[in-house]
């Protein structure tokens, strides 16, 4: 069946540190993946996504690859912000249209 | 009104109350879901309208009861509920393309009703 798996935070970090946020997922087929943010008080908004092996997904300076030897992908940001504070969630979409997320991990940033 | 709007945003019941939740998308969408957000669990997908027909139904208890009267509305009527079920209830929608697999087909969520069951 299909599952994702991501780190469980609470992450925090300083400002302008390196982020990566692990994500592995287990799929039947070939599914497309996404990184989705939920801010505070808020629902969860597309972040970026990546719809075959090898892509890379990038946004808002944030980025991950889709690794298929691996399954895993893996979110990343050089440089992060206080403003980047937020859950992350990991997604994949199989077939039919149904998606499956994993529990989210929280990025706390302090100044 | 653009995207995807969920009401009520708050909303405290009884276990013997009966209210409900609306959802509403402006974005030509043609599949909405009700997802369920429980604190440091997996979001649970509860239901899948395609084309106002439900093509998914988690193993939901039955004292939820979704309604979809056409493709921009979606309902969840709530009744006998327990304290378990309190929860950010999220509304969806996404575009359905023919086929088993349609790309990088992706969710557009609601800013979800905090449900607090007494």
């Amino acid at each position: 069946g299909n599952s994702v798996t991501q780190m469980e935070g609470p992450v925090t970090l300083s400002e302008e540190a390196f982020l990566t946020i692990n994500c592995t997922y287990t799929a039947t087929g070939y599914p497309s993946l996404f990184w989705y943010v939920q801010y505070p008080g808020e629902g969860l908004q597309l972040l970026l996504k990546a719809t075959k092996a090898d892509d890379k997904g990038s946004n808002k300076g944030f980025e991950a690859t889709y690794r298929k030897e691996t399954t895993s992908f893996h979110l990343e940001k050089g440089s992060v912000q206080v403003s980047d504070s937020a859950v992350y969630f990991c997604a994949l979409k199989g077939n039919f249209n149904k998606f499956y997320f994993g529990s989210g991990t929280k990025l706390n940033v302090k100044p | 009104e653009t995207g995807v709007t969920q009401t009520p945003r708050h909303l405290v019941m009884g276990m013997t109350n009966k209210k409900s939740l609306k959802c509403e998308q402006h974005l030509g969408h043609n599949a909405m879901y009700w997802y369920k957000q429980s604190a440091k669990k997996p979001l649970e997908l509860m239901f899948v309208y395609n084309f106002k027909e439900q093509t998914e139904n988690n193993s939901v208890p039955s004292r939820f009861s979704p309604e979809c009267p056409n493709s921009s509305h979606l309902f969840l009527h709530l009744h006998t509920l327990q304290p378990e079920d309190s929860a950010l209830y999220l509304c969806a929608s996404s575009h359905l393309l023919a086929g088993r697999s349609s790309g990088a087909n992706v969710l557009t969520f609601g800013a979800g009703s905090r449900l607090t069951v007494l």
